[in-house]
């Protein structure tokens, strides 16, 4: 168990809402991630931080903003949720920047109608 | 442009019997790091072996072993003595760049493994 927790874990929401999804982490771990997979496709990296207020995108950013306040949590904002952000969101964690293994959270399984 | 790729979307064995589930990247710097998950049909993503760029042996984790062949750039995941628990989707993925750590991984393999 590597100490990651979701929430919430399953969303449904209408399109044009806000929403932020939040990752929590009790290892004190520099690097955190934020990840979304959809049929088809392996997981596809939206941001990640590598330490309080540092944030940078990844893949697929764009209508997805980050913020990073405590080193404990990591937070994904959907502005205004499209049917197309859909999906389920992972949150990693890696002690070392990815240099070995990046530990994932349970998912948040989001619909947008 | 890194990229990871797996070719085979289903595959089937025996169980007890050893399987290859094929990955195959392209990254243009020497340093990376290649990984393998597991996803059951739960949804949670679980790490099972990694392999750095400069690592001279296969590594090896319980009944896991990632054959790395540097020259053809692969990565297979070798499972020896298959078990039910097995069955689930896999995917391969590589270490983008030093800094942070981004992963980019393949579609994954679909592993069923038969009684």
């Amino acid at each position: 168990d590597a100490g990651i927790t979701q929430s919430p874990r399953h969303k449904v929401t209408e399109t044009g809402t806000p929403v932020t999804l939040r990752c929590h982490q009790t290892e004190n771990h520099r690097y955190m991630y934020w990840y979304r997979q959809d049929p088809g496709h392996g997981l596809r990296l939206i941001h990640y931080s590598y330490g309080v207020k540092d944030t940078d995108k990844g893949e697929v950013s764009d209508g997805y903003s980050v913020s990073r306040s405590k080193t404990e949590d990591f937070l994904l904002t959907l502005e205004s949720a499209t049917s197309s952000q859909t999906s389920v969101y992972f949150c990693a964690i890696s002690p070392t920047g990815g240099t070995y293994e990046q530990y994932f959270g349970p998912g948040t399984r989001l619909t947008v109608t | 442009a890194q990229k990871i790729t797996q070719t085979q979307p289903g595959m089937f064995v025996q169980e007890k019997e050893a399987v290859t589930l094929d990955c195959t990247y392209d990254t243009s710097d020497p340093s990376y790091g290649l990984f393998w998950y597991k996803q059951p049909s739960s949804g949670e993503m679980i790490f099972l072996i990694y392999q750095g760029s400069y690592d001279q042996q296969n590594a090896t984790e319980g009944r896991y072993s990632l054959n790395f062949q540097k020259a053809r750039k692969s990565a297979n995941l070798v499972i020896s003595a298959s078990q039910l628990g097995d069955s689930a989707m896999y995917f391969c993925a590589m270490r983008e760049g030093r800094l942070g750590g981004k992963l980019i991984f393949g579609q994954g393999t679909e592993l069923s493994v038969k009684p």
